[in-house]
């Protein structure tokens, strides 16, 4: 089993719309995770962390359920330029040193 | 601007070539990553650096050597590859776990290697 497993898309979103991603991970102990986006052919950027309690950005809104291991990116009212790849990202830490583990990514398409 | 940087962003090399990718980090981190992207694939871990030491390999072929001559320099010395390594080669720097807590990874544009 995967280490970490997205939604595999692509999700093809009118502007203006709500989309919203999921992502679930293997373990349990896991200590951190994060939201990254990828534009094509260009490198993975943090978008934000996600936290216990739920944390907002603007549009974007990331919750995390420990109990069900599972992350979820919501972005609301789509534009044109979140038409990205949005990848699941958790560290984990072995004895003393973390290690980060990438989903797939999830491929956003905003049409006007 | 990133603070991780990547030299050189464009590379095409033959297979009986040797080569080299730099990556330097002005973050002050302690851990550096090597990831591969092939097209329309997702990222590939393949080396771990953590305070210079190399932490995990993940299972790569010898024709990739890293180098991590300290914590802010990151080398990946390629020989004799094949055309089925061309990919874009990313460098990710973060600041591992010294009893803090972790931080996020920040990338490099990558460098784009096609290998004829």
């Amino acid at each position: 089993r995967k280490e970490v497993e997205q939604d595999p898309g692509p999700f093809n979103v009118p502007e203006g719309a709500t989309v919203a991603f999921n992502c679930t991970y293997s373990n349990s102990a896991s200590q951190s995770f994060f939201w990254y986006r990828q534009d094509c052919r260009k490198e993975p950027k943090l978008l934000m962390s996600v936290y216990s309690s739920g944390n907002e950005d603007g549009r974007f809104t990331a919750q995390l359920n420990r109990a069900s291991q599972y992350i979820s990116l919501l972005i609301r009212d789509s534009k044109l330029s979140d038409s990205a790849t949005y990848l699941c990202v958790v560290l984990d830490r072995g004895s003393t040193l973390g290690r980060l583990y990438f989903g797939r990514g999830t491929q956003l398409t905003v049409w006007p | 601007e990133t603070g991780v940087t990547q030299t050189p962003r464009h590379l095409v090399m033959g297979m009986t070539n040797k080569k080299s990718l730099k990556c330097e980090q002005h973050l002050g981190h302690n851990a550096m990553y090597w990831y591969k992207q092939s097209a329309k694939k997702p990222l590939e871990l393949m080396f771990v650096y953590n305070f210079k030491e190399q932490t995990e390999n993940n299972s790569v072929p010898s024709r990739f050597s890293p180098e991590c001559p300290n914590s802010s320099h990151l080398f990946l010395h390629l020989h004799t590859l094949q055309p089925e390594d061309s990919a874009l080669y990313l460098c990710a720097s973060s600041q591992a776990y010294t009893g803090t807590g972790d931080t996020e990874a920040f990338f490099g544009q990558g460098t784009r290697l096609t290998v004829v």
